[in-house]
């Protein structure tokens, strides 16, 4: 069935340490990985996407990592701001247009 | 400059009554979609059109139904509502189903309080 989870519902951090969001996906099909940011009071936001045929991508202070033979996606953020501060979202897509959003990690960043 | 947009932003209404939520997006996108967000953040899709046509619709209660007058407008109608329909509905849209780049852009939500 459906199965997109987080490993850890909240994250707490101290400001200007690198944060590891991580997300175990459950379909083997699926193909296309994204994380998106939602902040209080607001609709989630795109963060950085992978596709299957990568294990990592890098985007501005955040990377992506994905290991397909555990079914494992996490989310790294480097020098973690208090406007980090959000929940974080992993969702995969087994077929194109339908994406399974996993429950969400709230993180945290201390000053 | 707004992408995806949603009126209202909050809606309380009673039991039973009925309801809509207009979405909107200037993305110029084909595909849009409805989401439920519980009270534990959770996300599902409820429904998918693309250029006006249903392409998904997950096991909603037939008192919820879209309505696509044109591909930059998916509005949700909801009969007879129910305390369970309180969440937080969100719209989104993307350029197009099967594109392998998928990004969805998410509209601000709609709080929807039913008592």
């Amino acid at each position: 069935g459906e199965n997109v989870g987080l490993h850890l519902p909240t994250l707490s951090v101290q400001e200007g340490d690198n944060s590891i969001i991580n997300c175990a996906y459950s379909n083997s099909a699926s193909d296309y990985f994204i994380w998106y940011k939602q902040e209080s009071g607001k609709g989630p936001q795109f963060i950085i996407d992978i596709r299957s045929n990568m294990d990592k991508r890098q985007g501005q202070r955040v990377t992506v990592l994905l290991n397909k033979t555990v079914k494992h996606l996490s989310l790294q953020i480097a020098a973690t701001q208090p406007g980090d501060s959000a929940v974080y979202f992993c969702a995969e897509s087994p077929q194109g247009g339908k994406l399974i959003f996993g429950q969400g990690t709230e993180l945290s960043v201390k000053p | 400059d707004t992408a995806v947009s949603q009126t209202p932003k909050y809606l309380v209404t009673q039991m039973g009554n009925d309801k809509s939520i207009k979405c909107e997006q200037n993305l110029g996108h084909d595909t849009m979609y409805w989401y439920k967000q519980d009270s534990k953040k959770f996300l599902k899709i409820m429904f998918s059109y693309n250029n006006k046509e249903l392409i998904i619709n997950e096991t909603v209660p037939n008192r919820f139904s879209p309505k696509s007058p044109d591909k930059a407008h998916l509005n949700l109608h909801i009969n007879s509502l129910e305390l369970g329909d309180s969440a937080v509905y969100f719209c989104a849209s993307s350029l197009a189903t099967g594109d392998l780049r998928n990004e969805q852009f998410f509209g601000p939500g709609t709080r929807l309080t039913v008592l």
